[in-house]
């Protein structure tokens, strides 16, 4: 079965360049997350989006933004990188209750951020 | 808040033990409670779910019960194998939210 796709796996940027990852639901699905994961830590959900809007919004700093394009796949940009920045960056998908789904994530395998 | 606590780790087994990882909860709704596993160096899979009081979410040998009275949902699993090396994470999603919140993860470590 088709799973979320995300790319690139890994990623390597200096302090205060800018990187963009991206992530493609598995199809049929219309809601996308956003979790980061740090080292050994839990995941942290940053934003959410349901057909192509913003429908929830956790910790996610003000130098990230996001959106989700008319194909449903999504783009997680990020400026002004910070050494603390370097984590594990996680996407998942759900089929929403609204249309029909049980809104259980399915996450991709990540991309690695490393900020040097 | 919503929140989740799980066992602290490493738990360390021998093959062919029994497993426990206990998970409690606190939720303002009437959440999802789901388990996810996270192998190294990989992402997070899906293990098992539950979606209502007294339901039992199994796969692989895993299981969980939704127990409301003592807000829980603890992972068992009858006999353990070094495959099943992980982190897992206990995690829910609280009603009419689809976003998850989760515990700290447990590390299992099986030795043949």
């Amino acid at each position: 079965a088709a799973g979320v796709i995300q790319s690139p796996r890994h990623l390597m940027k200096e302090k205060r360049e800018t990187a963009t990852l991206k992530c493609y639901p598995i199809p049929r699905h219309d809601t996308v997350y956003w979790y980061q994961q740090g080292p050994g830590q839990d995941p942290q959900f940053l934003i959410s989006f349901y057909e192509k809007m913003q429908s929830d919004k956790g910790s996610i700093p003000d130098r990230f933004s996001a959106q989700q394009f008319s194909d449903y796949h999504s783009e997680l940009n990020m400026s002004s990188l910070e050494l603390g920045d370097s984590a594990l960056y996680f996407c998942a998908s759900s089929f929403s209750v609204r249309d029909g789904g049980t809104d259980t994530q399915y996450f991709g395998p990540g991309t690695r951020l490393t900020v040097l | 808040g919503d929140s989740v606590t799980q066992m602290e780790g490493p738990v360390t087994l021998s093959e062919e033990a029994f497993l426990t990882i206990n998970c409690t909860y606190t939720a303002t709704g009437y959440p999802s409670l789901f388990w996810y596993v996270q192998y190294p160096g990989e992402g997070l899979q899906l293990l098992l779910k539950a979606t209502k009081a007294d339901d039992k979410g199994s796969n692989k040998g895993f299981e969980a019960t939704y127990r409301k009275e003592t807000t829980s949902f603890h992972l068992e699993k009858g006999s353990v194998q070094v495959s099943d090396s992980a982190v897992y994470f206990c995690a829910l999603s609280d009603e009419g939210y689809s976003t998850l919140t989760f515990g700290k993860g447990t590390m299992l470590l099986v030795s043949p």
